[in-house]
């Protein structure tokens, strides 16, 4: 059972609106990552965080991405203006550290539908 | 650029064979590889995982062969059962740059 957990588990929007997902770590670990999975099982990464930090990110140029992972809140991913192509699973992870070893734990995710 | 490349989309198996999964990459630099597998609607489970140092690593009925110099590992699940039936994933880090980034999946099916 998945201890990271990503609200809401599908989402739906129209082009041009806004969609908010959700992430809470497991507990203890500072490390949370958000990854984009499209209908060809392709893993995009986003962005990752160590607590509050950014760690790595995409070039978000289209600033239509953007990402939090306040303290003593969920993280949250938020796409300011829908596109259809936007449409797939958004998967948020959390590991114990940086380290190469270090394994991600994955929630189940949030699948976004755009029409 | 494909970083990593798994060589089958997908594979299919009788219940009891060895099913094969191949993983090659590009990047020297990789020192972790896991493989993850995830089932329909979830999110992806680290099944095992090996560091460049060794050339093979065995949990149960998975095990990991791995070749530095050829840059490629395969995923060996023995006994396959039809509860095997996943995607997997081959997701190689580097100590340098925490990222895991994922291969394209192999979709595995074992029929009973």
């Amino acid at each position: 059972n998945s201890k990271v957990i990503q609200t809401p588990r599908y989402l739906v929007k129209g082009q041009g609106q806004k969609a908010k997902m959700r992430c809470i770590p497991e507990k203890g670990h500072p490390v949370v990552f958000w990854y984009q999975q499209n209908k060809n099982n392709e893993f995009k990464f986003l962005i990752n965080f160590q607590n509050q930090e950014v760690l790595q990110q995409i070039d978000m140029t289209e600033k239509r991405f953007s990402a939090e992972c306040p303290s003593n809140s969920p993280c949250s991913l938020e796409i300011q203006s829908s596109e259809a192509g936007d449409s797939a699973l958004y998967l948020c992870a959390s590991s114990l550290g940086q380290g190469a070893n270090e394994r991600l734990f994955f929630g189940h995710g949030t699948k976004l539908s755009v029409l | 650029q494909q970083q990593v490349r798994q060589s089958s989309q997908s594979l299919t198996v009788w219940e009891g064979e060895t099913a094969i999964l191949n993983c090659s990459y590009e990047n020297s630099a990789f020192d972790y590889f896991p493989w993850y597998q995830q089932f329909p609607g979830e999110g992806p489970a680290l099944l095992i995982a090996i560091r460049s140092v060794s050339d093979k690593k065995e949990d149960g009925r998975f095990t990991i062969f791995f070749n530095k110099r050829e840059k490629n590992l395969s995923l060996h699940i023995k006994d396959s059962q039809p509860g095997d039936s996943a995607t997997y994933f081959c997701a190689p880090t580097s100590g340098g740059n925490y990222k895991p980034t994922f291969g394209k999946g192999t979709s595995l099916v074992v029929h009973p």
